[in-house]
């Protein structure tokens, strides 16, 4: 079945350190990718996506290319600040039994110092 | 409004209890999921809605027993659950066509004495 690997951390930087989480995937078919975060003591929120080859998802600085020749989908930021510490999960979409399931990533932790 | 609300925020419940979880959206979406997650783990699938109809049940015990009383509402009926059911309840919902993304609330911290 499909599945989705990701490097579990937990991560720690400094703020304004660049941020790469990496997100490899396998699928049949061409599934959509997402990242979301997951604040402390909150549900989960869609940070960005996108749903074919070579797309670029970004947000809030944030970015991710979806690069189906190394089925990868690396979450990037160029200067990280302490409020971007959270939970980061990355997904694929298997539209299979007449609705959408997302597969999740085993989520990365980030945490960023002052 | 894109917002998908979840009642409680917390629950507590022994063993014996029947309690609900609630989960309303007002995005006009036509699929509905519940997902449990435990601690410093992803979310699992328990079941899908989609136009109100059950289409996915991941063999979730039947303890747990969903219901979709319209196309804005989802519950969760909780009976005899066990303390190992304790986790965060994630309610979130979806246009019913294919690729899009899902929303969710912001769950219901669930604790079974």
């Amino acid at each position: 079945g499909d599945s989705v690997t990701q490097m579990e951390g937990p991560v720690t930087l400094s703020e304004e350190a660049f941020l790469t989480i990496n997100c490899t995937y396998t699928a049949t078919g061409y599934p959509s990718l997402f990242w979301y975060v997951q604040y402390p003591g909150e549900g989960l929120q869609l940070l960005l996506k996108a749903t074919k080859a070579d797309d670029k998802g970004s947000n809030k600085g944030f970015e991710a290319t979806y690069r189906k020749e190394t089925t990868s989908f690396h979450l990037e930021k160029g200067s990280v600040q302490v409020s971007d510490s959270a939970v980061y999960f990355c997904a694929l979409s298997d539209h299979s039994q007449g609705a959408q399931k997302l597969v999740f990533g085993q989520g990365t932790r980030l945490t960023i110092n002052p | 409004d894109t917002e998908v609300t979840q009642t409680p925020k917390h629950l507590v419940m022994g063993m014996t209890n029947k309690k609900s979880l609630k989960c309303e959206q007002h995005m006009g979406h036509r699929a509905m999921y519940w997902y449990k997650q435990k601690a410093k783990k992803p979310p699992e699938l328990m079941f899908v809605y989609s136009y109100e109809k059950l289409s996915i049940n991941e063999s979730v015990p039947s303890r747990f027993s969903p219901e979709c009383p319209n196309s804005s509402l989802l519950n969760l009926h909780l009976h005899a659950l066990q303390p190992e059911d304790s986790a965060l309840y994630l309610c979130a919902s979806s246009q019913a066509a294919r690729f899009n993304e899902q929303f969710f609330g912001p769950g219901t911290r669930l604790t079974v004495l």
